[in-house]
């Protein structure tokens, strides 16, 4: 099976900050990957699909890039409303998620 | 506007089995997937499965292969997960999941809850 790592874990952040999370595969999937944000308490919501199609209605500051086994999300300004967990995930046979980062406020 | 909404808290006891439905709405019920994806008290998400409403192939994650099944109901736009011999390890939020074509997860439900104790 293919497994996702996501790092890191945690990070603490500040408003305004640049974030970068990256998930790698154990095995090469293209670009079939996808990432979500979930907040305590909610239902995850999609960000980028494709690895790195923003979907709609989220804001440009989220952007993925990658493909094969790295990948990498990225904030480019981070909010207040951004301090969630993210999590990626492989679309390509089975679908797990890496296994989360949660971004906190310094 | 998409919208699932997924049946209410269930409490079971170890060794019993549990439905969940999902009823969705606003859009072409079998032209997407649904995924079941759950997450237990404090840890992360875990995908349990997809199963196509368009012809009902499924596909599960090994971890739960002979414990779970995935069905729909187009007459009533409804997904159905049910697992069976259940453990304390199954106590989790259970979430459905719109599965576009490609893959990704773009309309969820709210969650049920299931927790299984003695």
């Amino acid at each position: 099976d293919i497994q996702l790592t996501q790092s890191p874990s945690f990070l603490s952040a500040s408003v305004g900050d640049r974030v970068t999370i990256t998930c790698r595969a154990s095995q090469g999937i293209s670009s079939y990957l996808a990432w979500y944000q979930q907040k305590p308490g909610k239902a995850p919501k999609l960000l980028i699909y494709a690895a790195s199609t923003l979907q709609s209605g989220v804001p440009s500051r989220f952007s993925g890039s990658g493909s094969g086994t790295e990948f990498t999300l990225t904030i480019s300004s981070l909010q207040p409303e951004d301090f969630a967990t993210y999590y990626c995930q492989q679309l390509n046979s089975y679908h797990p998620f890496g296994g989360g980062t949660k971004v906190e406020i310094k | 506007q998409v919208q699932l909404v997924q049946s209410g808290a269930e409490v079971k006891k170890p060794g019993a089995s549990v439905k969940v439905s999902c009823k969705a709405s606003g859009y072409t019920f079998t032209s997407y997937g649904i995924s079941w994806v759950r997450q237990a008290p404090g840890q992360g998400l875990e995908w349990m499965g997809w199963i196509s409403a368009y012809n009902g192939n499924t596909n599960y994650a090994q971890k739960l292969q002979g414990r779970v099944t995935m069905t729909t109901d187009t007459s009533t736009s409804t997904a159905y997960m049910e697992l069976r011999s259940l453990r304390s390890d199954d106590t989790a939020v259970y979430y459905c999941a719109r599965s576009d074509p490609r893959g990704h997860n773009d309309y969820w439900g709210q969650g049920t809850l299931v927790t299984v104790s003695s």
